[in-house]
């Protein structure tokens, strides 16, 4: 099936850092999703990316659709201790039956 | 969006015995999913879970060990059966296609299983 290579597996950074972490699949997607789990909770979708080079939104964080559609980026600015919890990236395909492939994750921790 | 909920939140079973897992949606949505995720890991899907008809399981995972139900478009169970200290994990209840919203997948807070 499907594999996505999700890096880095885990950073530890100090609270104001920038973070960035990435996934990038050897298929093309159509859809690009990034989630955050923290513990005890199911994944919260933080965006959703739909066009190859649509770079998006959401407060500090802003992700990116790679433009062969194989791979998207998740940056968080200004880092604070609440950001604190794994990172999943999610490719969607239009055949598949919908199904979503989704990377490892990366853990992140803040210090304060 | 949607919002889902699971039902129980955690429970602990005894070996050889089953338990299902209720997830209830609060709009109606195309498509429902249950997942596996060991703590620190990522997430493996189990099945899909077809209204009206049979689910699609993945590879490894049969429907004799996991019989999965949706009788309508917000709801749907999955029973973890014949359980061994194996299956001791986190069960996941997902959705898309709420609003129209085709590729926006949610998850459910999930169900914490372990077996002794």
């Amino acid at each position: 099936g499907q594999q996505l290579n999700q890096s880095p597996q885990s950073m530890f950074i100090q609270e104001g850092e920038d973070v960035s972490m990435n996934c990038t699949s050897s298929s093309i997607f159509n859809t690009w999703l990034w989630y955050k789990q923290e513990p005890g909770e199911g994944p919260v979708l933080l965006i959703a990316l739909y066009k190859a080079g649509e770079l998006t939104s959401n407060g500090r964080l802003t992700a990116q659709f790679g433009i062969t559609r194989k791979d998207s980026f998740l940056n968080i600015s200004a880092s604070i201790p609440s950001d604190v919890g794994i990172y999943f990236c999610a490719g969607q395909e239009d055949t598949n039956a919908g199904k979503s492939t989704f990377g490892d994750g990366t853990t992140l921790t803040v210090k304060p | 969006s949607a919002v889902i909920s699971q039902k129980p939140s955690r429970d602990i079973c005894q070996r050889g015995t089953s338990l299902t897992i209720q997830c209830q949606v609060d709009s109606q949505v195309t498509m429902m999913f249950w997942y596996r995720q060991q703590p620190g890991q990522s997430l493996t899907l189990i099945a899909t879970a077809n209204q009206g008809s049979e689910a699609t399981y993945e590879s490894g995972f049969v429907i004799d060990k996991f019989p999965i139900s949706r009788p309508n478009l917000t709801f749907s169970t999955l029973t973890v059966s014949n359980m061994s200290p194996e299956d001791s994990s986190i069960y996941l209840c997902s959705a898309r296609g709420a609003d129209g919203s085709y590729n926006e997948q949610f998850f459910g807070p999930g169900t914490r299983l372990t077996v002794l």
